[in-house]
């Protein structure tokens, strides 16, 4: 299987709103909800902030939110702050009992 | 609350063999699936295996098809990693993680650290 494919970087200044994309095939983040997005800062474990493409566990800000459209996901950070500063890491299932993860976003907060 | 506590990483040679643990608690560790993660120094995250609940179906990511085998004792609340023949590419960050019903990777452990070196 695959990894999704994302940017390798991304930024944007405190305030303003960034979007990271996550594209993947028509067998995995096109076929199914099973779409997830993780934070993960530097030398800590992943976290889940986003699950079936637009659900947001609890405690997670609503400045995150995700979306799809056919083959590529998207997680949208808005009004950004310094602790956004991290590495964004989006999942899907696809297919066959498999789970891919896409390559990794280094977010920067200017 | 959940907790997921990996132990059992270290340095091994290439060809030998390591087992990995998970101790869980917070949550009724019968009712749910688990998965372990690995992550490359530096890079990227990787599935690599799934368990159900019951521990009656179990997958595994093709890098480690036929390699690595997943076991849990529901006795211990303790997730289990069995990597044989292990390759220098295989060094990484082990996560345990809890699984949400459903294909995500909901609550992870801090990862143990396994280096394949000669």
């Amino acid at each position: 299987q695959s990894a999704l494919t994302q940017p390798p970087s991304a930024s944007g200044s405190p305030g303003q709103s960034v979007a990271i994309s996550c594209t993947g095939t028509s067998s995995d983040v096109g076929a199914y909800k099973y779409v997830s997005w993780f934070q993960q800062h530097p030398g800590k474990a992943p976290k889940l902030i986003i699950y079936e493409v637009t659900e947001r566990p609890s405690g997670v800000p609503d400045r995150f939110s995700g979306s799809k459209s056919g083959n590529t996901a998207s997680l949208t950070v808005s009004g950004l702050q310094a602790e956004d500063d991290a590495d964004y890491y989006c999942s899907s299932y696809a297919g066959n009992n498999n789970l891919v993860f896409g390559g990794g976003t280094k977010l920067t907060v200017l | 609350q959940v907790q997921l506590v990996e132990s059992g990483g270290g340095v091994v040679q290439p060809g030998g063999s390591l087992r990995l643990s998970c101790a869980a608690s917070g949550f009724t560790f019968n009712r749910y699936g688990l998965h372990w993660v690995r992550q490359a120094p530096g890079k990227g995250l990787e599935w690599v295996t799934y368990i159900q609940n019951d521990g009656s179906k179990k997958f595994y990511g093709d890098s480690v098809k036929g390699r690595f085998t997943i076991s849990r004792d529901n006795s211990k609340n303790t997730l289990y990693l069995q990597m044989n023949s292990l390759r220098v590419e295989d060094t990484a960050i082990y996560y345990c993680g809890r699984d949400k019903f459903g294909w995500v990777v909901e609550y992870w452990g801090q990862g143990t650290l396994v280096t394949v070196s000669s």
